[in-house]
């Protein structure tokens, strides 16, 4: 079963930034937060990752809650590239080998 | 960096043939690859994991004798889908981790292979 809740579907307006929250209230001490988007018939496209620390990078910004149980997947300028599926993910590292389990995902619609 | 191909990108073929799917790690050596498998509007669903030169580890309810996966290489895995059927229709995407000279938990996807089984 997935670990991450997203809502299924948001809107934002062209330039406006945009928040993507994610709950993952079962996190352990060692899972990672990891965030990708894919676009319609695609592969992923890896966003940004994290542990504790808010995370900035080129393509966005993590914020992560101070119980790690939610974090918060910034767009501050959003433009209609960024129209896309995006998913909040724990790396599964009970196999030991960092399984990605994907939930259902936020469709976000970017308004012109 | 850190670029994944498949090939083909779409396989049309008929029921009850085999399909071979490759995956490549371009730029760099990819330790452990992955394999999902997606239907229209639905995520990603992890079919199995494989480690260079080991047997793949499959997820429940995979058929590892119907998907047979080879991961020959530290840059190549392949996904071949054997005695296809309409049902198996679907977009395959592999993922590769290793060192990419980044975050080595960090999966990087190809751009899927579209099989459609007539």
């Amino acid at each position: 079963d997935a670990k991450t809740t997203q809502p299924n579907s948001m809107e934002s307006n062209e330039e406006e930034p945009v928040h993507l929250p994610c709950n993952h209230s079962t996190i352990s001490g060692t899972d990672y937060i990891h965030w990708y988007r894919q676009l319609p018939s695609q592969g992923p496209e890896y966003v940004i990752h994290g542990l504790t620390s808010n995370v900035n990078n080129r393509m966005a910004s993590l914020a992560i809650a101070e119980d790690r149980k939610s974090s918060t997947l910034i767009l501050h300028r959003a433009t209609l590239r960024d129209a896309a599926v995006y998913y909040c993910i724990l790396s599964d590292t009970t196999s030991g080998t960092y399984k990605y389990i994907f939930g259902t995902g936020t469709r976000l619609k970017v308004l012109a | 960096g850190a670029v994944v191909s498949q090939h083909p990108s779409r396989v049309i073929c008929k029921s009850g043939t085999s399909v071979k799917i490759e995956c490549r790690s371009l730029d760099f050596q990819a330790t452990t690859m992955f394999w999902y498998r997606q239907f229209p509007k639905k995520s990603l669903m992890l079919m199995a994991t494989s480690n260079e030169g080991s047997k793949a580890t499959y997820e429940q309810g995979v058929e590892k004798d119907k998907f047979l996966i080879n991961h020959a290489s530290l840059t190549l895995s392949t996904l071949t889908v054997t005695s296809a059927h309409p049902e198996d229709s679907s977009f395959y995407i592999c993922s590769a981790t290793g060192l990419a000279g980044g975050f080595p938990e960090t999966q990087y996807f190809g751009p899927g292979t579209r099989l459609l089984v007539l």
